[in-house]
């Protein structure tokens, strides 16, 4: 079981829209409707901005959406505002009660 | 109101077992879909999934460190317990235990940082 693939970095322009893939395999990603987003900001929690591949949770920005296609999902944040800037990981479900996290996207907004 | 926090040693030397605490409220184990999970992130590195104990028992562990690890819950003090044996400064992270509901951690504690040194 490996780490999902993530960008190591992205950036982008206030106002201006920003995509981070992660790619998995036939195995998790491609298997399960299951990625889950996580924003983390330095020295803070995970928090969660989207879960079953798509969904936002109450409260999380519609700025924030995820799709996915085959083994690979994406995380889309329009409207770049500089309180994005922090590091994002996604996660999916990998069968047999097991998971698997991607290694992480530092955001920064010039 | 969720909330979880984590308990436990912040400095443990090689070879020792490391035991945590995530300590709960808000919400019961025993709910259909409910699971606990345990997440590790080293100093400036990627999040690292451990290991999940679920509502009906079922468990799940990280295949890289299935041998050293070990989740336990106890619902009626609203606990959850990792014990991971045989640790080393490798090992040194914040370790992080979260709610896990439709698939994702949705509620995460405040972290613990544990040291591994002589």
């Amino acid at each position: 079981q490996s780490a999902l693939t993530q960008p190591a970095s992205v950036s982008g322009s206030p106002g201006q829209s920003i995509t981070i893939s992660c790619t998995g395999t036939s195995s998790d990603v491609g298997s399960y409707n299951l990625v889950s987003w996580y924003q983390q900001h330095p020295d803070k929690a995970p928090k969660l901005m989207i879960y079953e591949d798509s969904k936002r949770p109450s409260g999380v920005s519609n700025r924030f959406s995820g799709s996915k296609s085959g083994n690979t999902a994406s995380l889309t944040i329009s409207g770049l505002q500089a309180e994005d800037e922090a590091d994002y990981y996604c996660c999916s479900y990998a069968g047999s009660s097991t998971l698997v996290f991607g290694g992480g996207t530092k955001l920064t907004v010039l | 109101q969720i909330t979880l926090k984590e308990s436990g040693p912040t400095l443990v030397k090689p070879t020792q077992t490391l035991t945590l605490t995530c300590t709960f409220s808000g919400f019961s184990l025993r709910t259909s879909g409910v699971s606990v999970g345990w997440i590790r992130q080293p100093p400036g590195k990627a999040l690292e999934w451990l290991a999940l104990t679920y509502w009906d028992d079922d468990k799940g562990y990280s295949p890289s460190l299935k041998s050293r690890l070990t989740i336990t819950k106890d619902i009626s003090e609203n606990q959850v317990v990792l014990t991971m044996t045989n640790m080393d400064p490798v090992d040194t992270a914040t370790y992080y235990c979260a709610h896990r509901e439709n698939g994702a951690f949705d509620m995460w504690g405040q972290g613990i940082m544990v040291t591994v040194s002589p």
